[in-house]
């Protein structure tokens, strides 16, 4: 069984980075077929695709936020993690980390963290 | 992008009651078509899969239908753990994008 544990700081000011790291166990980062995701929802409930790092190390962004937006993965540490640069209060959201499961489907999502932009 | 539109936005039933919950896409998506299950202060749980396929796990009174454009939900005989939120989601093309959600809330 797949787990996924999202951790990172909850408040982040206005224009500085968000930085967020999915740990995951039960599965391995670099095995075929797997694609790890991060995703974000709204207050008003609605879910954005951010992006993915598949088991290649190749990594594919939404374009709305291809801009500021980084995916890395340390092997080693089976973990990936998410960098979001310049951001406003409507960067504000719970940020989930997933895996999805061949570019299919979001099998396993992690507990997700609440980000709040504000100074 | 595809956009994912669900409806109704809520519905109101009851124990026992069979619903139905629509989604339709932009564009031919078929059959990567995802619903997934919210409980509140939870991630969204998967249900079913490509269109049809259940989950491991989900109980099978959860069906979903569809083809191009045009996705079900179905759950029928509801059950108390059943009132929850349902959002759909296409992965035929990135960026993946999900609708707003169904929420399904005791009569």
């Amino acid at each position: 069984q797949v787990q996924l544990q999202a951790s990172g700081p909850g408040l982040v000011e206005p224009s500085q980075t968000l930085s967020l790291t999915c740990s995951v166990s039960g599965g391995s980062i670099t095995g075929g077929a797997s694609y790890w995701s991060w995703i974000r929802q709204y207050p008003g409930k609605g879910l954005e695709w951010i992006g993915y790092i598949n088991y290649r190390g190749n990594t594919y962004f939404n374009p709305s936020l291809k801009s500021r937006v980084t995916i890395s993965r340390d092997t080693s540490n089976s973990h990936f993690s998410l960098k979001l640069t310049s951001v406003t209060a409507a960067d504000t959201a719970v940020y989930y980390c997933t895996r999805d499961y061949n570019g299919l489907y979001f099998d396993f999502w992690g507990q997700g963290i609440l980000v709040t932009v504000s100074s | 992008d595809i956009q994912m539109t669900q409806s109704p936005p809520s519905l109101s039933a009851s124990v026992g009651d069979t619903v139905t919950l629509t989604c339709r896409a932009s564009q031919n998506i078929s059959p990567y078509l995802n619903w997934y299950q919210q409980k509140p202060g939870k991630a969204p749980a998967l249900l079913i899969y490509k269109t049809s396929s259940l989950q491991n796990g989900v109980p099978s009174r959860f069906s979903g239908s569809g083809s191009g454009t045009d996705f079900t939900l179905t759950i029928t005989s509801l059950q108390p753990e059943d009132f929850q939120t349902y959002f759909c989601q296409q992965s035929h093309s990135t960026p993946y994008t999900f609708g707003q959600g169904t929420k399904v809330d005791i009569k």
